[in-house]
């Protein structure tokens, strides 16, 4: 059983350059998300999907694209990256259901702009 | 708007010895309550949550107490291990279901 996952794990970049990031989940549930997480910042969510054909913004989605390919996958892109996008992005999934209501995470990608 | 504030780390403690890692929160109503941790190189895994005020919620010999009084959800564990050491993440979900994240404690457990 994968649960969540993403790829690539590391990935540099050249500022300007574009990159998506991909992830998917083997647990058909209907709820994706993307965080950053930044020193000292915590998770902050840059998009989330609450269901197969919606997304939305979350607190820090400037930069950024997704787009809910199926209900298997959600994937983020930067257009043209910046030194401030240099981050560790997660990506997670849900269906918040009563007897299960958590997150569940895959291993991250670590992302460097020069 | 809602948040969650945790105490700054490092926390460094030696093994053995008893852990508290205080959460406070700012929510209406009554938000459902976690904490999150994330072992080196991996991503965040659930460790324990609580449903309504006075819930404990329990898992892996760590516990936190829903305290609707205090707004605070703290995390304790008797005894310490080398192997608890991780980042631990506060966490509510507030009544428009939004998932906020506390910015993290980091544990050094020293043997």
């Amino acid at each position: 059983n994968a649960g969540v996952t993403q790829t690539p794990k590391f990935q540099v970049l050249k500022t300007g350059q574009s990159m998506t990031l991909q992830c998917a989940q083997d647990m058909n549930h209907n709820s994706m998300y993307w965080y950053r997480q930044d020193p000292g910042m915590g998770l902050r969510l840059i998009y989330y999907s609450a269901s197969e054909g919606t997304t939305d913004k979350g607190e820090v989605p400037n930069g950024y694209n997704v787009s809910r390919l199926n209900k298997r996958e959600f994937s983020l892109r930067l257009e043209s990256a910046a030194p401030s996008q240099t981050s560790v992005y997660f990506c997670a999934s849900s269906d918040w259901a009563p007897t299960n209501e958590k997150l569940f995470f895959g291993s991250g990608t670590q992302l460097s702009v020069l | 708007g809602d948040s969650v504030t945790q105490m700054e780390g490092p926390v460094t403690l030696s093994e053995e010895a008893f852990l508290t890692i205080n959460c406070t929160y700012t929510a209406t109503g009554y938000p459902s309550l976690f904490w999150y941790v994330q072992y080196p190189g991996e991503g965040l895994q659930l460790l324990l949550k609580a449903t309504k005020a006075d819930d404990k919620g329990s898992n892996k010999g760590f516990e936190a107490t829903y305290r609707k009084e205090t707004t605070s959800f703290h995390l304790e564990k008797g005894s310490v291990q080398v192997s608890d050491s991780a980042v631990y993440f506060c966490a509510l979900r507030n009544q428009g279901g939004k998932l906020i994240f506390g910015q993290g404690t980091e544990l050094s457990v020293k043997p």
